[in-house]
């Protein structure tokens, strides 16, 4: 168990609407980092929070957005979603920016779009 | 994106053997170059790191060779057992951005 949970586990909705996925960080952990793994893709960096602001961001769409609560836990909004969504989506937290590249991953969240 | 170039796709490698995972960057700003490992199921969890002052690194049967010349960088398994198998990523990080390899699939016969 990494200590970071991810919710929900599997999700299926329709073309065009929007989600929420939820991440708790390890206690103690400040850097969020959001991933979205596909078959063909491998992990693909989305974004990095670090105590609340926006460290980096990698080839996020414009639909999607993400952010860190005071409380450091992070959610992914993605809206308008169409079927190339689908994909695993995982979330992972770090004590430090950068986090002298460990990073440690929850067990994602399963979106399929129908 | 896709700045870390990883070889092969995909790997079946007999009980004992040694399974060897390339990869290859382009940014020399990259200053540290973990491998994780990735079980069905679950997110993946970091194996073994090198930064690239060092040309090996070796942790129990994991081994990291560091080629900063050639810029390429790579995971051998010794003695591989059916449990290793997984799906293996390198990945190479500047600031605080981590940039993961598409991945290797693993396959350990036993």
């Amino acid at each position: 168990d990494s200590g970071v949970t991810q919710t929900p586990k599997h999700l299926i909705t329709a073309t065009g609407q929007r989600v929420t996925l939820r991440c708790s960080p390890r206690s103690g952990d400040l850097s969020v980092y959001w991933y979205q793994q596909s078959l063909d893709q491998g992990l693909q960096f989305l974004i990095q929070y670090y105590n609340g602001e926006e460290r980096a961001k990698g080839n996020i769409l414009e639909r999607f957005s993400a952010q860190q609560f005071p409380d450091l836990h992070s959610e992914l909004n993605l809206s308008s979603l169409e079927l190339g969504d689908s994909a695993l989506y995982f979330c992972a937290s770090s004590v430090v920016a950068g986090g002298a590249g460990e990073l440690f991953f929850g067990e994602g969240s399963r979106l399929t779009v129908l | 994106q896709q700045q870390v170039k990883q070889s092969p796709q995909s790997l079946i490698v007999q009980k004992g053997g040694i399974p060897i995972i390339n990869c290859a960057y382009e940014n020399t700003a990259f200053d540290y170059f973990p491998w994780y490992q990735q079980f069905p199921g679950k997110g993946p969890a970091l194996l073994i790191a090198i930064r690239p002052d060092v040309s090996e690194k070796k942790e129990g049967r994991f081994t990291i060779s560091f080629n900063k010349s050639a810029k390429q960088f790579s995971l051998h398994i010794m003695d591989s057992q059916p449990g290793d198998s997984a799906t293996y990523f390198c990945a190479a990080r500047r600031d605080d951005k981590i940039i993961f390899g598409k991945g290797t699939r693993l396959h350990i016969l036993p």
